[in-house]
């Protein structure tokens, strides 16, 4: 059984980075052909997709945040991870990992971490 | 981007309800819409992908229908467990955007 899990810290100051990890276990992240990915929740609000990577290394990124988005990924230790620069109270948020997969052509997010809250505040 | 619309917002219904939530997007995706599960305090949860395919271990209860812009899920008979919020998400261009939620609550 795939499982996921977030880690890094929980409160950031505005205008710093913030830098997430999630361990995948239970599989290497290297097999399949599988796109990891981060999705955030404000309070109370809805889902936004952050970005993917593949096992390749390959990236992309919502465009919404590109410009301040890696995602970045470590096979040997068997995580990705997710830095957001530049941050402010806006990013504040339950941060997600997911693991996304392309099934008979059809894109899903089929494990999720159990999510980490991140608030940005000084 | 890709703007999905669910409706309502929010539902009431009683266990044993049939119940359904539309899920509309901006342009056409064709069937490439999920649905998920989320309770609170909980990451959320696949239910359906590719319009209406049940993911393994999901209730049958759980169906979904539609193509184009137009999608629905369908709870057949409520349980006590169903309650929660439920999000649709497009999969046919990135960004992957979902729906903004339609929570059911216990009459």
């Amino acid at each position: 059984q795939v499982q996921l899990q977030e880690s890094g810290p929980g409160l950031v100051k505005p205008s710093q980075t913030l830098s997430l990890t999630c361990t995948v276990s239970g599989g290497s992240i290297s097999s399949g052909s599988y796109y990891w990915s981060w999705i955030r929740q404000p309070a109370g609000k809805g889902l936004e997709w952050i970005g993917r990577i593949y096992t390749s290394g390959s990236t992309n990124y919502n465009p919404s945040l590109k410009s301040r988005v890696t995602i970045s990924v470590d096979t040997s230790k068997n995580h990705f991870s997710l830095k957001l620069s530049s941050v402010t109270a806006a990013d504040t948020a339950v941060y997600y990992c997911a693991r996304g997969l392309y099934s008979s052509g059809w894109f899903y997010f089929d494990y999720w971490g159990q999510g980490t809250l991140v608030t940005v505040s000084s | 981007d890709i703007q999905m619309t669910q409706s309502p917002s929010s539902l009431s219904a009683s266990v044993g309800d049939r119940v359904t939530i539309t899920c509309r997007a901006s342009q056409s995706i064709s069937s490439y819409l999920n649905w998920y599960q989320q309770k609170p305090g909980k990451a959320p949860k696949l239910l359906i992908y590719a319009a209406s395919i049940l993911q393994s271990g999901v209730p049958s209860r759980f169906s979904g229908s539609g193509s184009g812009t137009d999608f629905t899920l369908t709870i057949s008979s409520l349980q006590p467990e169903d309650f929660a919020t439920y999000y649709c998400q497009q999969s046919y261009s990135i960004p992957y955007t979902f729906g903004q939620g339609t929570k059911l609550e216990i009459k």
